[in-house]
Formats: C-alpha cells, sequence, structure tokens
C-alpha cells in the first residue's frame, strides 16, 4: 500500500532552534505539497512542488521558512530561528500532476516550539 | 470571509443515524469538489470527490454539490462508531492547484 512517509513524527524544540522535516513521497508522484495544520487555521498551504520545481510557496513566511526537493524522493521543510507560534502539525502530500483532486498525505509531524 | 465556510461542531449523533455535512464557498472558479476524512493523530484521507455539480454514491456516502448555490453536501447512512472523524471539505480549480480546505468539521457516532 503506497504511503507518504514523513519523519520525525514527533519534534520538540526551544525557540530559535533549526527545524527540519522531511518527506518520501509516493514512488512517481510529481507533485509535491506541503500544509500546516492548526485548530486555530485549519490546514494551510504553504508550499508546492512539481517536477522537483517550486511552483508557489505564497503561503510560507520567507524569513524562517524554506522548502525543498533534493531529488525525486525526499522532500524538506526547515524552520529557522523556530519560534513558539510554528507550533503545529506539519503535512506532506503527494500526487499526480494530470489529477485535478485528492492527494495522499503523509502522518504528519508534529512541532512543539518551547 | 473565508473561500470556504465549514461548521467545525462538534456534532454527535447516535449509531445509524443519517450524517449530514455541509460547506459553503465563495469562488465560482471552483470545479473539483472534494471530502476527507482526518481520523485523530492521522492525515486527511480523500474520501470522495466530484467534479462540477450533481450526486455521488459511494457505499454509504453521497456527496451533492449544488454549484448555483455554492454548497455542498456530504451524506452519511447508517453511520458507525467507526465513522467517527473530523470531516474537511475541500475545493480547487482546474489544474489542481491551491485546494481549499474547510476547517473541518468534527463528528462523534455513539455507540
Amino acid at each position: 500500500d503506497a504511503r507518504v512517509t514523513q519523519t520525525p513524527r514527533h519534534k520538540v524544540t526551544e525557540m530559535g532552534q533549526e527545524v527540519t522535516m522531511r518527506c518520501q513521497p509516493i514512488l512517481g508522484h510529481n507533485t509535491v505539497f506541503w500544509y500546516r495544520q492548526t485548530m486555530m487555521q485549519g490546514l494551510e498551504l504553504l508550499a508546492y512542488f512539481r517536477n522537483r520545481a517550486p511552483l508557489d510557496d505564497s503561503g510560507m513566511p520567507k524569513d524562517r521558512f524554506s522548502a525543498e526537493m533534493p531529488d525525486a524522493t525526499l522532500a524538506t521543510l526547515k524552520i529557522q530561528p523556530s519560534e513558539p507560534r510554528d507550533s503545529a502539525v506539519y503535512f506532506c502530500a503527494s500526487g499526480l500532476s494530470m489529477v485535478d483532486y485528492g492527494y495522499t498525505f503523509g502522518s504528519g509531524t508534529r512541532l512543539t516550539v518551547v | 470571509q473565508k473561500e470556504v465556510e465549514q461548521d467545525p461542531g462538534p456534532l454527535s449523533v447516535p449509531e445509524g443515524a443519517i450524517v449530514s455535512l455541509n460547506c459553503t464557498y465563495s469562488n465560482s472558479a471552483f470545479q473539483y469538489f472534494m471530502w476527507y476524512r482526518q481520523y485523530s493523530r492521522k492525515g486527511p484521507e480523500l474520501l470522495m470527490y466530484t467534479y462540477s455539480s450533481g450526486n455521488k454514491e459511494d457505499g454509504r456516502f453521497t456527496a451533492q454539490v449544488d454549484k448555483s448555490s455554492k454548497y455542498i453536501s456530504l451524506f452519511i447512512r447508517d453511520s458507525q462508531p467507526s465513522d467517527s472523524a473530523t470531516y474537511l471539505c475541500a475545493m480547487s480549480g482546474t489544474g489542481g492547484f491551491k485546494t481549499i480546505f474547510g476547517a473541518g468539521t468534527r463528528l462523534f457516532v455513539k455507540a
């Protein structure tokens, strides 16, 4: 059963520290998304990639967040420096560009910044 | 005003009840309408999708889209305790970019 794998599942860090979250999309999927979920804001799109190229990262605070796809099997989301307001669950999702609906989500990284 | 509005609930129903979940939206460019189910501490999983207006049925689940009213619904028949989860509506235009999610409705089905 193909799935999106995210690591770590949980991360607790101190304010000011760098945080890196990783995602392995489903093999063959060429579109990768990063979402953030909080109680207040729900699911927010941070960035997405198609064929490893960043297409839109307008939802991401540029001064501290960065997203990359070093290769087709790995996407990373980095926060530096982290702040308490970054505490949330971060989801990666992948899909096929010719399909306009429905992506497969990973189980998320639960980030707590203290 | 948000592009997609969804009542967060919670909604509590007895087992066997018919559940109705709804979303309204403002962007007439939306063409794809989806429902995701999210269990606690899990990622959302696609439950159903509909293109444009109309109904779609899959087992106990029926999705309805009324584009003229900018209103979508998900009906769950014979609800089960295993249906207890958060249900998120989602919408996108052609090209699949920038899928917009509703806030999600928490559903509890009591045995």
